[in-house]
């Protein structure tokens, strides 16, 4: 059981908007920022969103992350083929003294 | 370009040890924190340790506690993890990860392509 909760799967077609959500507590992702990773098939993850709103050079504005609470979101617009992967947010956790990911979700594009 | 490349993984017998080994280059590798983090066979990701950019400081996730080891060598550009009494749920590919900072808020940002370790007998 992952302390942070994610829904396993996602799905969307070409073209349409997809959200990922990232469930916590006050001692994660209420008192840190959240990050987000990629991880398409075979591959090392990647980081696609972190400070919970910041992208890295060269990842798409079709990417966006947002934060409320507890609680952290992922935005994928205008949905692609090559979206498909599994998506993983990330928090440190002050109770745990360690850093804490989602289960993970995997998004399929139909 | 960061690079950053994982090595030491392999098949061991429960109880055993393994000592991972990562090299990086394409940064200032004694400015940055670097982590290792583990995701077992069709499973999410798992943070196992974090050591300072001087090797001063180094946190672990409590399940390998007293088991492993995060270490580095500045001079060599290195990262390790020495990992002892190996257990069957230690099976999982080693991400070599840096660290870095921004504003006070921490991410990982840059991922090795991961070693395979297997713990069965």
């Amino acid at each position: 059981q992952s302390v942070l909760t994610q829904p396993p799967s996602a799905s969307g077609t070409p073209g349409q908007r997809v959200t990922i959500s990232c469930s916590g507590s006050s001692s994660n992702i209420g008192s840190y920022s959240v990050n987000w990773y990629q991880q398409l098939p075979g591959t090392a993850p990647k980081l696609l969103i972190y400070i919970n709103n910041q992208r890295p050079s060269g990842v798409p504005d079709r990417f966006s992350g947002s934060k409320s609470g507890t609680s952290a979101s992922l935005a994928i617009s205008g949905l692609q083929s090559e979206d498909e992967a599994d998506y993983y947010c990330a928090a440190w956790d002050d109770s745990l003294i360690a850093w804490v990911f989602g289960g993970g979700t995997k998004l399929t594009v139909l | 370009e960061v690079q950053l490349g994982e090595s030491g993984g392999g098949l061991v017998q429960p109880g055993g040890s393994l000592r991972l080994s990562c090299a990086a280059s394409g940064f200032t590798f004694d400015n940055y924190w670097m982590s290792w983090v583990r995701q077992a066979p069709g499973k999410g990701l798992e943070w196992v340790a974090n050591i300072m950019p001087d090797g001063s400081e180094k946190y672990y996730v409590d399940s390998v506690k007293g088991r492993f080891t995060i270490s580095r060598d500045n001079a060599k550009n290195s990262l390790y993890l020495q990992m002892n009494r190996l257990r069957a749920e230690d099976t999982a590919v080693y991400y070599c990860v840096r660290y870095d900072f921004w504003g006070g808020n921490y991410y990982f940002d840059y991922w090795g392509q991961g070693t395979l370790v297997s713990v069965h007998s």
